[in-house]
């Protein structure tokens, strides 16, 4: 089975763009979790989705936002960049409330 | 929120001790915890999970502990390798759905 994959890999952007990350879960998961991880502040819990729906939100700014499709796949969305959202960006799949395996995840550069 | 701190930040071993890392959580009606290893430029791996009715799980090389009564995490590799060298980092679920709040993690080096 194939594991969870993002895409791109890695992405520099300047400051005040955009930016959208894509993440396909493993076949059959419905739940699918976004992380960012920086060396100051370690992994940190964006938003879950589980059947289009987003479940929980952590505490971040309304500039990251995200969305799941109908065959699960998901992206996130960071708008208006600033220097602080360099980092990488964690996609997280599950079947279920457990068992929650990682993608190679986004390295993310805002310069 | 709830916080996952970690005893050591860094933890070198030679080739063939066994390997322990420790985890103290702050929510005591958590009830599932998950242990990862991350290496460089990779995502984090899933190692070994427990839920909160059991105190000691095993698995390949692997051990977790949970002392429910002072909110403690450990994991326990035998035997480390080389290749066990990474970050380490326990993840504590939150109320709902899949909401983890993970430690800050600790580094480990295995010494050939």
């Amino acid at each position: 089975k194939a594991g969870v994959t993002q895409t791109p890999r890695y992405l520099i952007k300047t400051r005040g763009q955009q930016v959208t990350l894509s993440c396909s879960p493993i076949s059959g998961h419905r739940s699918v979790s976004w992380y960012q991880q920086t060396p100051g502040q370690g992994l940190q819990f964006l938003f879950e989705y589980f059947s289009e729906t987003q479940r929980n939100k952590g505490n971040f700014p309304g500039r990251f936002s995200g969305r799941q499709f109908s065959n699960s796949r998901s992206e996130m969305n960071v708008s208006t960049l600033e220097l602080g959202d360099s980092a990488l960006y964690l996609c997280a799949s599950s079947s279920e409330v457990y068992e929650q395996y990682f993608g190679p995840g986004t390295r993310l550069t805002v310069t | 929120g709830e916080s996952v701190g970690l005893h050591l930040p860094t933890l070198s071993v030679q080739e063939g001790d066994n390997s322990i890392i420790n985890c103290a959580y702050s929510n005591s009606a958590s009830d599932y915890f998950i242990w990862y290893k991350q290496e460089s430029g990779k995502g984090p791996q899933f190692i070994i999970d427990i839920r909160s009715n059991m105190d000691k799980r095993q698995g390949q090389r692997v051990t977790v502990l949970l002392n429910k009564t002072v909110k403690h995490l450990s994991l326990q590799i035998a035997a480390t390798q080389p290749g066990d060298s990474a970050v380490y980092f326990c993840a504590e679920k939150g109320h709902t759905g899949n909401q983890f709040y993970f430690g800050t993690g600790t580094s480990l080096t295995v010494i050939p």
